[in-house]
């Protein structure tokens, strides 16, 4: 079962920031928190990845609360090619130390002009 | 350096048959991963692959097998297809230590008729 709430959709104008909220109240002590993007059913395309720390990277920021039950990804500059599903994930481990990425249904993001 | 490539890209497959999806994992990772995801959904972990053993299954049928071999290749196999397997098939490979990203392939497309 997914771990993680995200609204289906958010709209962006062109040139803002993209605040797209998730929560993941249920998340363990040593589990990451993981952002991809799919665009048309293509393969999934990492963004992000952190743990309690906020994260920032060429592509966008990560901001998780101290409780760890929820984050925010920050795009800064939203772009028309930004529009994609946006997904936030838990990575579980098992214990025969293999890991997995939980994925939820996904934030549809539009950007438009 | 090549990314993570998958094969066939379609397919279509009757109810009852087999199928084996290929993929090629990126140089130097190790670990492969294979998920399904069904139209309009977030990919499903299936399982992953580390030192050409199973280390994490996701809750799928004993039908849904898989190899891994010496080249850090892996394949993805399916007996007696029903209709609802369906779908987008993703594989997903990383290098074997905890705090990486996954790179997925471009999925390959299975339709059952």
């Amino acid at each position: 079962d997914a771990k993680t709430t995200q609204p289906p959709s958010m709209d962006c104008a062109e040139g803002r920031a993209a605040n797209l909220p998730c929560n993941h109240s249920t998340i363990s002590g040593n589990e990451y928190v993981y952002w991809y993007r799919q665009i048309h059913s293509q393969g999934p395309q990492y963004i992000i990845h952190g743990l309690k720390n906020n994260e920032t990277n060429e592509m966008a920021s990560l901001i998780i609360t101290e409780d760890r039950k929820s984050s925010t990804l920050i795009l800064p500059h939203a772009t028309l090619r930004d529009t994609a599903v946006y997904y936030c994930i838990v990575r579980v481990s098992f214990q025969q130390a293999g890991t997995a990425l939980i994925f939820g249904k996904g934030t549809t993001l539009s950007v438009s002009s | 350096e090549t990314g993570v490539t998958q094969s066939p890209t379609h397919l279509i497959k009757t109810r009852g048959q087999q199928v084996t999806l290929r993929c090629s994992s990126q140089s130097g990772h190790n670990t492969v991963s294979w998920y399904q995801q069904a139209l309009g959904q977030g990919p499903q972990f299936i399982f992953q692959y580390y030192r050409e053993e199973e280390n994490g299954r996701g809750n799928f049928p004993p039908r849904f097998s898989g190899l891994q071999f010496p080249n850090y290749s892996s394949e993805l196999n399916v007996n007696a297809l029903e209709l609802d397997d369906s779908a987008l098939y993703l594989c997903a490979s990383r290098p074997y230590t905890l705090n990486t990203e996954a790179f997925f392939g471009q999925g390959t497309r299975l339709t059952v008729v």
